[in-house]
């Protein structure tokens, strides 16, 4: 089926640095969306994202986090500086639209950690 | 405030019961509710998903029993084998509102 991929799988890295998570989308999705889980549950939104801009965002987006998908390529969260309480696994997912209940598919997540 | 429940947190079941997963949202404008079904190491994939306007639905050996009053549903997982060992996502959501996640059960078969 279609797949989304996320690029690093695992990414450590020192609180303070920057990290971009990087998210590869199905490739006719129109809706691009970050989630956060920690010690597997708790599936947490953060943000969606269509047509360029970001559509909503959850409390826990904070102010240094961001995102974007410049020209079609991959989509990215970049978290700067990262502190240690953003250590969890980040899940890129996308749909192709917001039509009545869009189905959403998830990448395998990329594991942060902030030491 | 948690929009959508679950539980248990936890559940063990043997090999050939019937698992039952508890669901319970609070925003009554909730029409819609799928379960995502997650492995360790993968994301969540889709696995059954059900409309306000209907009280059951089947696919496979997956069942979701849905009550628009209570403002509950579960998912039974008939048969169970030890490859439905994962954690289950209750969600919900609203028109063209965001997904809605509950905090899971992690759902243990033993052979």
């Amino acid at each position: 089926g279609p797949k989304v991929l996320q690029i690093p799988s695992h990414q450590i890295i020192d609180m303070g640095q920057m990290v971009t998570l990087n998210c590869d989308p199905v490739s006719n999705h129109l809706y691009f969306y970050w989630y956060k889980q920690i010690l597997g549950q708790q599936m947490e939104f953060l943000v969606n994202f269509y047509n360029g801009k970001v559509m909503e965002k959850s409390k826990l987006f904070k102010d240094q986090f961001s995102v974007e998908r410049p020209d079609g390529s991959y989509f990215t969260l970049k978290i700067q500086p990262t502190a240690l309480e953003d250590s969890a696994v980040y899940f890129c997912a996308s749909s192709s639209g917001t039509g009545r209940n869009e189905r959403l598919f998830f990448g395998h997540g990329t594991k942060l950690s902030v030491l | 405030q948690q929009q959508v429940r679950q539980s248990p947190q936890s559940l063990t079941v043997w090999e050939g019961e019937t698992a039952i997963l508890n669901c319970s949202y609070e925003n009554s404008a909730f029409d819609y509710f799928p379960w995502y079904q997650q492995f360790p190491g993968e994301g969540p994939a889709l696995l059954i998903a059900i409309r306000s306007v209907s009280d059951k639905k089947e696919d496979g050996g997956f069942t979701i029993f849905f009550n628009k009053r209570e403002k509950n549903l579960s998912l039974h997982i008939k048969d169970s084998q030890p490859g439905d060992s994962a954690t289950y996502f209750c969600a919900a959501s609203a028109n063209n509102n965001r997904i809605f996640f509950g905090d899971g059960t992690q759902l243990v078969v033993k052979p």
